[in-house]
């Protein structure tokens, strides 16, 4: 299976910019995908096919890379965006998600 | 509004079985790729299986092929997910998710519900 490694925790503040990294053990093309997940809840699309925004997504968030290197970044971040964050690749079977990492605003 | 609403789920022994629906409005339903992704408690994402538009076709991850069926009902706008000789490590919430065309990335999700294996 293709293993997806994410960047640890993370704490940023208010108004700065974030990165978070996603790499696959397999290039997976451009077929890497965002999820937002706050506590107690289902994930939410952000990015979908590394760098096309999904619906109703604020365009602070953007996605960027192909292969097996890709970068979620939120610019500028706000309180409202404490959550976890996975990557997901859908380009080889069977579709895998990185562990997730947690952003939290300090 | 797309919706997907899960049902099913609760406390289960060992070696027993269970069935999830999860009833979808808001959309074409027969038109997409439906899949269940569960999340152990605490842990990450682990897609669980994918069923055809129209549910010749059934893809499952390694570790359940066997036990998990998934299985639609376009008439009734339902999916489903039979699983049977439950296992502990099976224990976690199960998503309902709308694939999009095949792409294999989930646009909207359920609310999950819990499986918890416990005797």
């Amino acid at each position: 299976d293709t293993v997806l490694t994410q960047s640890p925790a993370l704490a940023v503040s208010p108004g700065e910019r974030v990165s978070i990294s996603c790499r696959a053990s397999e290039g997976v093309n451009s077929y890497m995908h965002w999820y937002q997940q706050k506590p107690g809840q289902q994930p939410k699309l952000l990015i979908y096919k590394a760098s096309n925004l999904a619906s109703g997504v604020p365009a602070r968030f953007s996605g960027s890379g192909s292969g097996t290197d890709f970068t979620l970044t939120i610019d500028p971040v706000e309180a409202d965006d404490t959550a976890t964050y996975f990557c997901q690749q859908s380009w080889n079977d069977p579709p895998t998600f990185g562990a997730g990492t947690k952003l939290e605003l300090k | 509004e797309v919706q997907l609403v899960e049902s099913g789920g609760g406390l289960v022994q060992p070696g027993r079985s269970l069935k999830l629906s999860c009833a979808a409005s808001g959309f074409t339903y027969s038109n997409y790729v439906m899949a269940w992704v569960r999340q152990a408690p605490t842990k990450g994402l682990e897609w669980v299986a994918s069923i055809s538009t129209g549910g010749g076709n059934t893809y499952y991850r390694d570790s359940v092929k066997g036990r998990f069926t998934i299985s639609r009902d376009n008439a009734k706008n339902t999916l489903y997910l039979q699983i049977d000789s439950l296992r502990s490590e099976d224990t976690a919430t199960y998503y309902c998710a709308k694939d999009v065309y095949y792409e294999g990335y989930f646009d909207y999700w359920g609310q999950g519900v819990m499986v918890t294996v416990s005797s």
